[in-house]
């Protein structure tokens, strides 16, 4: 199985700061890497899908980057509704695995 | 407007068999791939079976391969999750989630259905 790693496990920013997120795959995955955000008590959403296309209606100061193992996403400008749980996934291969995910806390 | 809406959860004894629904609108669902994702309280997300647009593809993890099935029916619109020999590391909320363009991109997810494993 592919194991996703990230990093940090968690961090806490200030509005308008430039957060990003660290995820390592096991395994080369070329750049079929997801990234999805999820509220307390929510179901996830997907924000970016192949490492860096941008969810319609999704704002543009989330972007994404990487391929082969490295990945990362980017919040260009910490707002107080991106106070979330960010999880990196693979789609390269089954079974489809997830990273542990990343809470994002506002200061 | 796109919708996921899961059932069938509950509380069930270890060893007990539960089976979850999911019945699906505002797209073609005869188009999609489905899949059943779940996450234990406090942690993170567990991909647990995939079922192909035709039914005639079916991937399962690890931990429920040979104790979960999965079935849909395009003619009603609904995807089945089928659970047998439950063990308490089975708690879970159990979402209901489309495919996007490429197998395994989760595009759309339901709000989750609660399956508690405890004698």
């Amino acid at each position: 199985d592919i194991q996703m790693t990230q990093s940090p496990s968690s961090l806490s920013a200030s509005v308008g700061d430039r957060v990003t997120v660290t995820c390592r795959a096991s395994q080369t995955i070329n750049t079929y890497l997801n990234w999805y955000q999820q509220k307390p008590g929510k179901a996830p959403g997907l924000l970016i899908s192949a490492a860096s296309t941008l969810r319609s209606g999704v704002p543009s100061r989330f972007s994404g980057s990487g391929s082969g193992t490295e990945f990362t996403l980017t919040i260009s400008s910490l707002q107080p509704e991106d106070s979330a749980t960010y999880y990196c996934q693979q789609s390269y291969m089954t079974p489809w695995t997830f990273g542990q995910g990343t809470k994002v806390e506002i200061k | 407007q796109l919708h996921l809406v899961e059932s069938g959860g509950g509380v069930v004894q270890p060893g007990g068999s539960l089976r979850l629904s999911c019945a699906a609108s505002g797209f073609s669902f005869i188009a999609s791939g489905m899949n059943w994702v779940r996450q234990a309280p406090g942690k993170g997300l567990e991909w647990v079976a995939f079922i192909r647009y035709d039914g005639a593809n079916k991937y399962f993890a690890d931990s429920v391969k040979g104790r979960f099935t999965i079935s849909r029916d395009n003619s009603r619109n609904t995807v089945d999750l089928q659970m047998n020999g439950l063990r308490p590391e089975d708690t879970a909320v159990y979402y209901c989630v489309k495919d996007g363009r490429w197998e395994g991109d989760f595009d759309y997810w339901g709000q989750g259905t609660l399956v508690t494993v405890s004698s």
